[in-house]
């Protein structure tokens, strides 16, 4: 089935840094591809989603851009905050008509002051 | 406008025993999925409701299965509990897979 392979954490930054969490996916066809976020102690947030190639997806300053040409889906974002510390999982559908997200096994960003 | 609720937030039971676990899906949302997170990991998926049918499963065992109710609300059964079932169970409510899921906050599952 469709995969992705997500960079591995932890990752430790500084208020303000530069964040790339990097992702590359393996899939038949183009399939929609998401960012999720997991503050401590809860459940999954949809950060943003990008569902063809070329597409940018943003949310809260976080971006990922679709590229069918390197087959990667990274996130980033320019100036990050104490408050986005949580952990971060890519994911897509598992197959071409498959209901199921298959997920990255997550990265977690710490952000110190 | 309420998200997806799940109940209870946290139960611990003994091993070999079985427990229930509930979700409400969002307004509007009439598909639930239900995911297996253990500790330091991503969720694995158990298995998709739709129109009170399991639409898809996952490679878990019998030992999981589940049910849909006309309000499109969900219960994950797990029976003869391992210690390795020990982790958050999350549940996921969608209209549209391309729109991504919506999640709740999750099921803290402690077996002892």
């Amino acid at each position: 089935g469709d995969s992705v392979t997500q960079m591995e954490g932890p990752v430790t930054l500084s208020e303000e840094a530069f964040l790339t969490i990097n992702c590359t996916y393996t899939a038949t066809g183009y399939p929609s591809l998401f960012w999720y976020v997991q503050y401590p102690g809860e459940g999954l947030q949809l950060l943003l989603k990008a569902t063809k190639a070329d597409d940018k997806g943003s949310n809260k300053g976080f971006e990922a851009t679709y590229r069918k040409e390197t087959t990667s889906f990274h996130l980033e974002k320019g100036s990050v905050q104490v408050s986005d510390s949580a952990v971060y999982f890519c994911a897509l559908p598992a197959g071409a008509g498959s209901y199921q997200l298959t997920f990255g096994k997550g990265t977690k960003l710490s952000v110190i002051p | 406008d309420a998200g997806v609720t799940q109940s209870p937030t946290h139960l611990i039971k003994t091993r070999g025993q079985q427990v229930t676990l509930r979700c409400s899906p969002k307004s509007g949302h009439d598909t639930v999925s239900w995911y297996q997170q253990a500790l330091g990991q991503g969720p694995q998926f158990i298995f998709q409701y739709y129109e009170e049918e399991e639409r898809q499963r996952g490679n878990f065992p019998d030992r999981f299965s589940g049910h849909q109710f006309p309000n499109y609300s969900s219960e994950l059964n797990v029976n003869a509990l391992l210690l390795g079932d020990s982790a958050l169970y999350l549940c996921a409510s969608s209209f549209e897979l391309l729109y991504g899921y919506t999640f709740g906050s999750g099921t803290r599952l402690t077996v002892v």
